[in-house]
């Protein structure tokens, strides 16, 4: 599986939007772009995910690269309740029973 | 609804003792995963049930087994502890095996002195 890189940690003032960056430079032509985040004391939730079009749901927005080397994840108005560690996975197909290969994430902390 | 609940919430156990982790999926869910997640790292797959048998493992040694009930309840073993099984352990469940719409719980914080 491809793996990611991200930034241990990020900083974002309540309101802004909050822009979370993923480098996947090797990801083959079959790997979705998965986002989960996990808030302290609590389990994963999955955000959103995408394979080459830009994707938004209720909770944030996709944006993922021309030559899907690299994405973007926003949250468009980022509250104090949106500080969290943001997981960035890659993975083949959409619904095969390859597992989630989890990095360390990136630690997103939303200031007043 | 309660979602995916896991007991107990935390525990502590001392090397070579034996650990049993209980998790109750989400209403409607057939299938259950479990992960263990280190101190300051993503989890990590352990294993998947679905019809009760185990379907998909991760690359953990036989000491951690599991089981999964006909209420499709599951319950997470780990024989002769190791200070490095200290971890939270989640587990996820699902309607299927696939990924998409897993719901994970809480966790159980496992100390091992």
């Amino acid at each position: 599986d491809a793996k990611t890189t991200q930034p241990t940690s990020m900083d974002c003032a309540e309101g802004r939007a909050a822009n979370l960056p993923c480098n996947h430079s090797t990801i083959s032509g079959n790997e979705y772009v998965y986002w989960y985040r996990q808030i302290h004391s609590q389990g994963p939730q999955y955000i959103i995910h995408g394979l080459k079009n830009n994707e938004t749901n209720e909770m944030a927005s996709l944006i993922i690269t021309e030559d899907r080397k690299s994405s973007t994840l926003i949250l468009p108005h980022a509250t104090l309740r949106d500080t969290a560690v943001y997981y960035c996975i890659v993975r083949p197909q959409e619904k095969s029973n390859y597992q989630l290969i989890w990095g360390a994430g990136t630690k997103l902390i939303i200031k007043p | 609804d309660a979602g995916v609940t896991q007991s107990p919430t935390h525990l502590i156990k001392t090397r070579g003792q034996q650990v049993t982790l209980r998790c109750s999926p989400k209403s409607g869910h057939d299938t259950v995963s479990w992960y263990q997640q280190a101190l300051g790292q993503g989890p990590q797959f352990i294993f998947q049930y679905y019809e009760e048998e185990e379907r998909q493992r991760g690359n953990f040694p036989d000491r951690f087994s599991g089981h999964q009930f006909p209420n499709y309840s599951s319950e997470l073993n780990v024989n002769a502890l190791w200070l490095g099984d200290s971890a939270l352990y989640l587990c996820a469940s699902s309607l299927g095996t696939g990924i998409l719409g897993q719901f994970f719980g809480p966790g159980t914080r496992l100390t091992v002195l």
